[in-house]
């Protein structure tokens, strides 16, 4: 299995611009997460679906956030319109009852 | 919600020496604790966890042990080596699967 499968590797994007992060979770797995990690908050829950499901979206930031999972095999997290504080590495991960599989994630820099 | 604290943020250890990291967390209902190690450029990856019904789990060198009554849980890395070296996270959930609450991290250097 090649993993959990995020892109870009590195977004860098001018303020105001709409961004699309993208992942593709491990066949099988029902749980898909997306975390957010800066050095100031660390790993932060933003949504996570059960099952193609938005189950918590409590922990998006803004409207300006919204994530979608049209089918068990992909995920799209939207940031529209930019800020230089969304600034950070996005991490998808998937599950299937145990611990995690992360991505190896995408960087965004927002300028 | 939950709240995952985690000491020491940093950590600096001799090859061969012991590493101990602690965490504790705040929701008693929570009952499972995963530790993930993240290098430099990827994603955090599981090196083991524990659930409630247990009070200790050991793999070679990695144990980790949970005190329920104290709300606490430790990640303890026995003759360590340099490529230990790395950020390490503790994490809690009421169980396994769901979404975890993560604490600060822990980065550890190991030196030759």
């Amino acid at each position: 299995d090649a993993g959990v499968i995020q892109s870009p590797r590195h977004e860098v994007t001018e303020m105001g611009q709409e961004v699309t992060l993208r992942c593709k979770p491990i066949s099988g797995h029902d749980y898909l997460f997306w975390y957010r990690q800066t050095m100031m908050r660390g790993l932060e829950l933003l949504i996570y679906f059960n099952n193609n499901v938005p189950i918590d979206d409590s922990g998006m930031p803004e409207d300006r956030f919204s994530a979608k999972m049209p089918n068990a095999s992909f995920s799209t997290l939207k940031i529209q319109p930019s800020e230089p504080r969304d600034s950070a590495v996005y991490f998808c991960a998937s599950s299937l009852g145990g611990g995690y599989t992360f991505g190896s994630g995408t960087r965004l820099t927002v300028v | 919600g939950e709240n995952v604290e985690q000491h020491p943020s940093t950590l600096s250890v001799q090859e061969g020496d012991s590493a101990v990291i602690k965490c504790t967390y705040s929701d008693s209902a929570s009952n499972y604790f995963p530790w993930y190690k993240q290098e430099l450029g990827k994603g955090p990856q599981l090196i083991i966890d524990i659930r409630s019904n247990v009070g200790e789990k050991k793999d070679q060198r990695i144990a980790v042990t949970l005190n329920k009554t104290a709300k606490h849980f430790s990640l303890h890395i026995t003759e360590t080596q340099p490529e230990d070296s790395a950020v390490y996270f503790c994490a809690a959930s009421i169980r396994s699967g769901y979404a975890l609450n993560f604490g600060k991290g822990t980065s550890l250097l190991v030196t030759p």
